[in-house]
């Protein structure tokens, strides 16, 4: 099993460009997360799924959008990129919602 | 107020310490909690999940006081390799809170 994989690694982006992250997951999770890590802050969660074709918000959402179109994969876009979005993002997936959560390797997006 | 607070540290003890980081969290109706490690620059991994009765994993054990809303992680001799940030988390209904985490480094 892969676990939890992200796609891409790392990116560049200039402020308006658009991108979305891939996070997919091999375990039949239901649950699964998109957070962002920053300097201080600690893992702030931007939105979670409860399970296929489901969204919900989390602490940070502005200036995302996630869709859960499959189990498998979680994708989280950003539609009009800022500089305050650079920071880590980790995706996370959980079997239900209160058990171990089990993250991907994370991605860096520098927005310039 | 935070969710989740830890002290960030840093702490830097000598092979063999042993060393307690604590945890505060401002729901009392919090379902779940963890513990986390974090590398530099990887993503985090469950360390040990934390039980009312208190549970132990090795040099690792963890406290939960669910009166005082505090949770803690006792490491015993500490191993160079136990190097790394520890993240207190903690499950309320459908989302995870984490702390900002607790930098250790042990030292030859």
């Amino acid at each position: 099993n892969a676990g939890v994989t992200q796609t891409p690694k790392f990116r560049v982006l200039k402020t308006g460009q658009s991108m979305t992250l891939l996070c997919a997951q091999d375990m039949n999770h239901e649950y699964m997360y998109w957070y962002r890590q920053d300097p201080g802050m600690g893992l702030r969660l931007i939105h979670y799924s409860v399970g296929e074709g489901t969204t919900a918000k989390g602490e940070v959402p502005d200036g995302y959008n996630v869709s859960r179109l499959k189990k498998q994969n979680f994708l989280l876009g950003l539609e009009s990129a800022a500089p305050s979005q650079t920071s880590v993002y980790f995706c996370a997936s959980s079997y239900r919602g209160k058990e171990t959560q089990y993250f991907g390797p994370g991605t860096r997006l520098l927005v310039l | 107020r935070k969710e989740v607070e830890q002290d960030p540290g840093p702490f830097n003890v000598p092979e063999g310490a042993t060393v307690a980081f604590n945890c505060t969290y401002s729901n009392s109706a919090s379902q779940s909690f963890f513990w986390y490690r974090q590398d530099c620059r990887k993503e985090p991994k469950l360390l040990m999940s934390v039980y009312s009765s208190g549970n132990e994993d090795g040099r690792f054990t963890a406290q939960l006081n669910r009166a005082s809303q505090y949770i803690s992680l006792l490491i015993r001799d500490s191993k160079l390799s136990d190097s790394a940030t520890y993240l207190c988390v903690v499950n309320d209904f459908n989302q995870f809170y984490f702390g900002t985490g607790t930098s250790l480094t042990v030292i030859p």
